[in-house]
């Protein structure tokens, strides 16, 4: 398993602007990726992350909205760019250690108003 | 039709009870079954991982897996109030080359003392 911090864990911002949320891992991960959680609704893969090569975007995300950096093994950023309340959701990061199985992090609750 | 598909619940249940939460799926290829406990406000948490048909047994939890009907199980004996959460089936194919994880939407689960 792997220990993972996400910041800022909740924030409430204005439509229009952008936010960057922080995911760090305690251990050295190949993937890291990041999905959406919306009440009610499973979880959403927004994109893959691998360290040294550009994010892959699921249908429907695209990277001008939804920015990934991976500049190491054990970090990554998203930024939800231009919001609006329909960005409003859980945002949580999560790695695969070698199996196909992921762990989350604790997630960043998004309110957009 | 949904990939997975998961009753929303709220399931209520007393103390001591057992409890059985189920997931349906459609895709044939899916291999790869695990089960995750969301506590509210946090991230979810890796309870089961199971490769293919069987049972898996982990103390208070057993894991089943049906592929020929396409529906998996997990069973709590002896529920306690602190397996009050949200439980998420999540499944993957494991042929794509960063292991895409299809959740279902998650059952709340409430033990009342």
């Amino acid at each position: 398993s792997a220990v993972i911090s996400q910041k800022p864990s909740r924030d409430i911002c204005q439509r229009g602007t952008s936010l960057t949320i922080q995911c760090q891992v305690d251990s050295q991960v190949t993937m890291m990726f990041w999905y959406r959680q919306q009440p009610g609704q499973s979880l959403t893969l927004i994109a893959t992350a691998n360290q040294g090569s550009e994010a892959t975007y699921e249908s429907g995300f695209v990277i001008d909205k939804f920015p990934i950096s991976r500049p190491n093994l054990t970090f990554s950023t998203l930024t939800v760019s231009n919001m609006s309340p329909e960005d409003s959701s859980i945002y949580l990061c999560s790695v695969a250690t070698g199996g196909n199985e992921q762990f989350f992090g604790p997630g960043t609750r998004l309110t957009v108003l | 039709q949904k990939e997975v598909e998961q009753d929303p619940g709220p399931l209520s249940v007393p103390e001591g009870a057992i409890v059985s939460l189920n997931c349906t799926y459609s895709n044939s290829a899916f291999q790869y079954f695990m089960w995750y406990r969301q506590y509210s406000r946090k991230g979810p948490e890796l309870l089961m991982y199971t490769y293919s048909s069987g049972n898996k047994e982990d103390g208070r939890f057993t894991a089943q897996v049906d592929k020929s009907s396409k529906y998996i199980s997990l069973f709590i004996r002896d529920s306690q109030p602190s397996d009050s959460a949200t439980y998420l089936c999540a499944m993957s194919d494991g042929t794509r080359g960063y292991q895409k994880v299809t959740f279902g939407t998650g059952t709340k689960l409430q033990v009342i003392p």
